[in-house]
């Protein structure tokens, strides 16, 4: 079983749609939890940071934690073609600085 | 803040040949990291620097991969004895992290390696 797990898509909505993207994780230990986009041929760009549980908003992106459920989930509102891209969660936890990476959802914003 | 440069940003090679990559990454951030993404996967960890020290390597990093930060500012990734199985992207990324401030992983555009 994979540390972090994440449906690999493609998910493919109609542009204005609501976007739902999650991963689950396996240990409890982690306590860090990133969303990074990444275009094709193109290096993660951070999207959100949390530590611990709870609820991040920036701008169109919500991050919400559930380290109860080992669930962690990505929201983007009102989404556009340019959000069109795979998204990558990542965890890691206190005793060490290297991200475990899901495998990516690749996300299809229909115009 | 030009962001973390990586160099070459493709690189294609014959089997057994030795290769290097170079990362420069942001100004000031004193953790340096490699990962290597192949299609369809998340980045796997290869390894990580503080300053100058490397502290911490993946068992995905054999003995044919070497890594450093001599100075405690750009690195290199070397790979000897290239394999098909070494054809992936390689990842650089940096962060700032000291005893008050733990930010997070920032990417480069990666060196796409191709193994003929």
């Amino acid at each position: 079983q994979k540390e972090v797990e994440q449906d690999p898509g493609p998910l493919s909505v109609p542009e204005g749609a609501i976007v739902s993207l999650n991963c689950t994780y396996s240990n409890s230990a982690f306590q860090y939890f990133m969303w990074y986009r990444q275009y094709s041929r193109k290096g993660p760009e951070l999207l959100m940071y949390t530590y611990s549980s709870g609820n991040k908003e920036d701008g169109r992106f919500t991050a919400q934690v559930d380290k109860s459920s080992k669930y962690i989930s990505l929201f983007i509102r009102d989404s556009q073609p340019s959000d069109s891209a795979t998204y990558l969660c990542a965890v890691r936890g206190d005793s060490s600085y290297k991200l475990i990476f899901g495998s990516g959802t690749r996300l299809l914003v229909r115009p | 803040d030009t962001g973390v440069s990586q160099d070459p940003r493709h690189k294609i090679t014959k089997r057994g040949q030795n290769v290097t990559f170079r990362c420069d990454p942001i100004s000031e951030h004193n953790r340096l990291y490699w990962y290597r993404q192949t299609l369809g996967q998340g980045p796997e960890f290869l390894t990580y620097f503080q300053n100058e020290a490397q502290l911490e390597k993946s068992r995905l990093l054999s003995d044919r991969f070497s890594a450093e930060r001599p100075k405690g500012s750009f690195s290199t990734l070397e790979i000897q004895r290239t394999e098909q199985g070494d054809s992936a992207m390689y990842l650089c990324a940096s962060s700032f992290n000291g005893e008050l401030s733990n930010q997070p992983q920032h990417f480069g555009d990666g060196t796409r390696l191709s193994i003929l």
